[in-house]
């Protein structure tokens, strides 16, 4: 399978702990995408990379989250300190250069106890 | 940036078309638009993208109305297996980053 994986799948954690998540992305994707997911609501833009540079993070983005691309294959996702509020799903998408279309990951499924 | 309008929840009967519709009131001229469809425990999988003209692939089609403002995703004979949320998404680039606005999605339920 060549497609975008997450890992873990699911991440059951007690509050105050730190979490990171990984993504690997489709070989010689350049793009890559983090958003979240809260029950009943779309996903929502996080951050984005561009070979191993962020360009862009959203103001959801805490001060507690922070990724890292190197060598601009996978990325990092890590929260510190989490809190009840960071549950949710985890999606990474990554899209080929000079294409428009994101393709998803099954996500990484965050429970904050 | 706004997100796009969409109807909660939808039925449609197995083998019969289905119009999911969407409404982008403040696209600007340069937004595409995106169909995604996601089902549980799943990421959001590709369906079509347009920009101006109606599109059609193997899955779906696309038709955008003359002032952008709405689009209909139109499933031509529905089965089991579109049982799904479908997301209409505004994807617009800024300071140099492409990104999706995703909608709340409208939860399609296809009766056998």
């Amino acid at each position: 399978d060549t497609g975008v994986s997450q890992d873990p799948r699911h991440k059951i954690t007690k509050r105050g702990q730190n979490v990171t998540f990984r993504c690997d992305p489709i070989s010689e994707h350049n793009r890559l995408y983090w958003y979240r997911q809260t029950l009943g609501q779309g996903p929502e833009f996080l951050t984005y990379f561009q070979n191993e540079a962020q360009l862009e993070k959203s103001r959801l983005l805490s001060d507690r989250f922070s990724a890292e691309r190197p060598k601009g294959s996978f990325s990092t996702l890590e929260i510190q300190r989490t809190e009840q509020g960071d549950s949710a799903m985890y999606l990474c998408a990554s899209s080929p250069r000079g294409d428009y279309e994101q393709f998803f990951g099954p996500g990484t499924r965050l429970t904050v106890l | 940036d706004a997100k796009t309008t969409q109807p909660n929840s939808m039925e449609s009967n197995e083998e019969e078309p289905v119009h999911l519709p969407c409404n982008h009131s403040t696209i600007s001229g340069t937004d595409y638009i995106h169909w995604y469809r996601q089902l549980p425990s799943q990421g959001p999988e590709y369906v079509i993208h347009g920009l101006t003209s109606n599109v059609n692939n193997r899955m779906a089609s696309l038709a955008i109305a003359e002032d952008r403002k709405s689009s209909t995703l139109i499933l031509h004979r529905a089965t089991l297996r579109d049982a799904a949320v479908y997301y209409c998404i505004r994807g617009r680039t800024t300071s140099g980053t492409y990104k999706y606005i995703f909608g709340t999605g409208t939860r399609l339920k296809v009766l056998a």
